[in-house]
C-alpha cells in the first residue's frame, strides 16, 4: 500500500445526500491534489492545495467543496451530486507544488469509487 | 480533436509477447511525457517519464517520444501476467496540469 490512504474505498449516495471523502498522506508532503477518473475518460485534475492553501480549481462545480485542514489531510465534501459525477476520485500528494510539477514526484492513493444514484 | 488520444483497448496478448502502447497528441508545447500503470482498485503509479524527445529504457520497458509526429509509445518486452493493468499516458508543459489519455487496458494471458 502507498503512503496515501483514502476512505471510504466505495461510496453509494443519492442526489440529495451530503457525504465527504477523506485523504491522508503519511509522506511528510505539503501539496495535495484531487483528481476525477471517469470510465474511459482521461484523468482530470480538480483541486490543488499547497501548504494548506488552495492554488488550483479547474472549473469544478460548487457541489464539490474541498477542505485542507493541514498538510496531511484533504477532504472533498459532496452535496447534491448528479449521476454523471459517478467516478473514481483519486487523491495524490507531492513534496510541494513546485516539486509536484515534476512527473516523478506525485504519489496517488487507491481512490474512492463513488456511485451517485 | 482531443488533446491526447489513446486506444482504450482492451488489448490481450500471450505471455512473452512484445506489447506496444501508443498515444498521439496535438499540443506541440508538451515537453514531459509519462506512462502510468494502474492496477485494478489501485491508484496510478508512475512507470516512466521522458523529457523532450528520445528513448528511455528501464528493464523490460522502453518509452519512445517522436515530437515531430506528436506520438509516444511504451514497449513492454517479455510481457508477464503481472503486467496486466491499465496504462495511462500523460504529458504536459510543466506545472500541475498534466493531460492524461483515457488509458489502455492490457491483459497478458498465461
Amino acid at each position: 500500500e502507498t503512503g496515501v490512504t483514502q476512505t471510504p474505498r466505495h461510496l453509494v449516495m443519492g442526489m440529495t445526500n451530503k457525504k465527504s471523502l477523506k485523504c491522508e498522506q503519511h509522506l511528510g508532503h505539503n501539496a495535495m491534489y484531487w483528481y476525477k477518473q471517469s470510465a474511459k475518460k482521461p484523468l482530470e485534475l480538480m483541486f490543488v492545495y499547497n501548504f494548506k492553501e488552495q492554488t488550483e480549481n479547474n472549473s469544478v462545480p460548487s457541489r464539490f467543496s474541498p477542505e485542507c485542514p493541514n498538510s496531511s489531510h484533504l477532504f472533498l465534501h459532496l452535496h447534491t451530486l448528479q449521476p454523471e459525477d459517478s467516478a473514481l476520485y483519486l487523491c495524490a500528494s507531492s513534496q510541494d507544488e513546485l516539486a509536484g510539477s515534476h512527473p516523478d514526484s506525485q504519489y496517488f492513493g487507491p481512490g474512492t469509487r463513488l456511485t451517485v444514484l | 480533436q482531443k488533446e491526447v488520444e489513446q486506444d482504450p483497448g482492451p488489448l490481450s496478448v500471450p505471455e512473452g509477447a512484445i506489447v506496444s502502447l501508443n498515444c498521439t497528441y496535438s499540443n506541440s508545447a508538451f515537453q514531459y511525457f509519462m506512462w502510468y500503470r494502474q492496477y485494478s482498485r489501485k491508484g496510478p503509479e508512475l512507470l516512466m517519464y521522458t523529457y523532450s524527445s528520445g528513448n528511455k529504457e528501464d528493464g523490460r520497458f522502453t518509452a519512445q517520444v517522436d515530437k515531430s509526429s506528436k506520438y509516444i509509445s511504451l514497449f513492454i518486452r517479455d510481457s508477464q501476467p503481472s503486467d496486466s493493468a491499465t496504462y495511462l499516458c500523460a504529458m504536459g508543459v510543466g506545472g500541475q496540469n498534466f493531460v492524461f489519455g483515457p488509458g489502455t487496458r492490457l491483459s497478458v494471458l498465461p
